[in-house]
Formats: C-alpha cells, structure tokens, sequence
C-alpha cells in the first residue's frame, strides 16, 4: 500500500486526442509531481504542484498541464496527443518539508 | 538543463558481493540526493536520501555524496538475488531530476 492511487491503469488514445490521468495522494502530501518514464529510460520531470499552484516544470510543452485538488488529488492532463507521447506516467507525492516522494503505480498510455 | 548521469550497466555481481552504483550530477546548487528503486514492471521506491557531504548507511545499503565533486554513490552491501532491479538517482527538490537507471543483477 503505497498510499498514492493512480487511475486509470492502462489507457489507450489516438493520435490528435486528449487525456486526462488522476492520482490520489495520502492525506497531508501537498506536495506532487508527475513524471513522465519512456520504455528503458529514467523518470522524466513534468512539473510540480505544492498547494494548488504550479512551482517547477521541465522541459515539456504547454500541452501538458496540470491541477492539483484542495483533497490531495491532482491530474494531468494532455492535449493533441503524439505518438512520443506513448509512456508511463507516474504520480509522485509528499509532505512538504520531507523530501522523499512515494509514487504511484503509474497509468501507461498508449498513443496509436 | 539539469543533468543527472549514471552508467546504464547493466552491473552484474555475485550474491553476497559489494554492489558499487554510481552518480554525477551538473546543478552545483543541489541539496538533496536520492536513490530510487525500481524493479520492472514497477514504480520506483525510494531506499535512500542524503543532504550532507559524507557517508549515510541504512542497514546493507550507503549512500556517499561529495557536492565538490558533483558525486553520489550507493553501496549495497552482502548482495542478494531480491535486489536485482534498476536503480536511479536523483538530484533535486522542487524539481527532482533522475538519471536513467543502472540495471543490476544479483547472481546466486
């Protein structure tokens, strides 16, 4: 029991769609980022939400946005999906001031 | 662009062996270090983080930083099958990076 919940699991969208993926963090964890992991490659950073508001991002395109929920839920979402897209996204939260994230079990999407 | 480097292996030791992963980063201004594990098919798990200079041990598992040389290092002592996965280090607070991983395999 990681205590950060993912939804959907699995996903599959076409080229061109939009997606929107949910991860619900344990209570007090306000702070979350989401990450982005390619097939054999490490987690790439998206961006970090502390408090409903945005505070970090990398280096990804403004189809890619975010929200963060007063009830320690947030989601990301992604416009005109590509193929490149095709990942596992993974939810990472925690309590400000400790520095470890727990993660989620991460939602794969496939762009066809 | 902050990088976090690491040697993709894989690493292949023997059970009951040293296992010796390594990690250099570019932001000189990092404070915070971790090492993440991550077996396939899963999400990683956090196994170590270190803020200072010096030696941090958790049971088999030492974490070494030296922030002059840009370096981090996780040794995993008395190696066992159930630690083979890919670990990855990563550099950052608000906006924690990763390395792409070092495979390792733990041969019985």
């Amino acid at each position: 029991e990681t205590g950060v919940t993912q939804s959907p699991t699995h996903l599959i969208k076409t080229r061109g769609q939009q997606v929107t993926l949910r991860c619900s963090s344990q209570s007090g964890h306000n702070t979350v980022s989401w990450y982005q992991q390619a097939l054999g490659q490490g987690p790439q950073f998206i961006f970090q939400y502390y408090r409903e508001e945005e505070n970090g991002r990398g280096n990804f395109p403004p189809r890619f946005s975010g929200l963060q929920f007063p009830n320690y839920s947030s989601e990301l979402n992604v416009n005109a999906l590509e193929l490149d897209d095709s990942a596992l996204y993974l939810c990472a939260s925690r309590y400000r001031g400790n520095y470890g994230y727990t993660f989620g079990s991460g939602t794969r999407l496939t762009v066809v | 662009q902050k990088e976090v480097e690491q040697n993709s292996g894989p690493l292949s030791v023997p059970e009951g062996a040293i296992a010796s992963l390594n990690c250099t980063y570019s932001d000189r201004g990092s404070q915070s270090f971790f090492w993440y594990r991550q077996y396939s098919g899963k999400s990683p798990e956090l196994i170590m983080s270190i803020y200072s200079n010096g030696d941090k041990e958790d049971g088999r598992f030492t974490a070494q930083l030296n922030k002059a040389s840009q370096y981090v290092s996780l040794l995993i002592r008395d190696s066992q099958p159930s630690d083979s996965a890919t670990y990855l280090c990563a550099v950052g607070n608000n906006d924690m990076r990763f390395g792409a991983g070092t495979r390792l395999t733990v041969k019985p």
